[in-house]
């Protein structure tokens, strides 16, 4: 079965520390992973987009990398601000319109 | 430039009333999606469009209805509400380099 599975669920770090939010699926075959950020009450926005041959892609203080070896992805906040509280969706696309959406992982940053 | 816009923001609805959900780009997408996210869930796939006059199911279409009449709206149609309903709809529309989400519809049926 397709899964993306999100880890932790939920996280509350220090304004300006980084942290890693983890993103292992099971979805096959694999076309792009992407990685979202979405707001409390909005619709999510796109943070990162990555295809099988791409290992790190970046945004800003955001960097998402790819080992599709084993897997697994990982979006690492540089300095976080109180700006990045909010969930980020990890999303695998295994084709034309055949997208698998995670649960999200809920950061709160804390001043 | 206003991207994609859904309308209503919020609605309740008594079961078995019907509704339509709006949305509308402006950036000319060809690609258009509705989607409905539950609390603690990953967004699930109701219908999508390739094109005006074109649109297939998704992976959650018992309920709902579509139709693309043009490149610009794709409003989804609840004919007999129920409970289950309940949730918050998005809709996106698409490019190669990604999706372009509305900022959602609350939809509450009691």
């Amino acid at each position: 079965k397709n899964q993306v599975e999100q880890s932790p669920q939920s996280l509350i770090i220090l304004e300006g520390k980084n942290c890693t939010l983890q993103c292992n699926y099971t979805v096959s075959p694999f076309s792009n992973l992407r990685w979202y950020k979405q707001d409390t009450g909005r619709g999510p926005v796109s943070l990162t987009i990555m295809t099988f041959s791409e290992n790190t892609k970046s945004n800003g203080r955001y960097t998402a990398t790819l080992d599709a070896d084993t897997k697994q992805s990982s979006l690492h906040i540089t300095a976080s601000q109180l700006s990045d509280s909010a969930s980020y969706i990890c999303v695998v696309s295994s084709g034309f319109q055949k997208l698998v959406f995670g649960t999200g992982t809920r950061l709160l940053v804390s001043p | 430039n206003a991207g994609v816009t859904q309308t209503p923001k919020f609605r309740i609805l008594k079961i078995g009333q019907s509704m339509t959900l709006q949305c509308t780009q402006d950036m000319n997408h060809n690609y258009m999606y509705w989607y409905r996210q539950d609390p603690g869930m990953g967004l699930k796939l109701i219908y999508y469009s390739v094109g005006a006059g074109i649109t297939d199911k998704g992976e959650v279409p018992n309920g709902y209805n579509v139709s693309r009449s043009t490149t610009e709206d794709f409003p989804l149609r609840l004919e007999l509400a129920a409970p289950s309903q309940t949730s918050v709809y998005f809709c996106a529309s698409s490019w190669e380099g990604g999706q372009y989400f509305g900022a959602g519809t609350r939809l509450s049926v009691l």
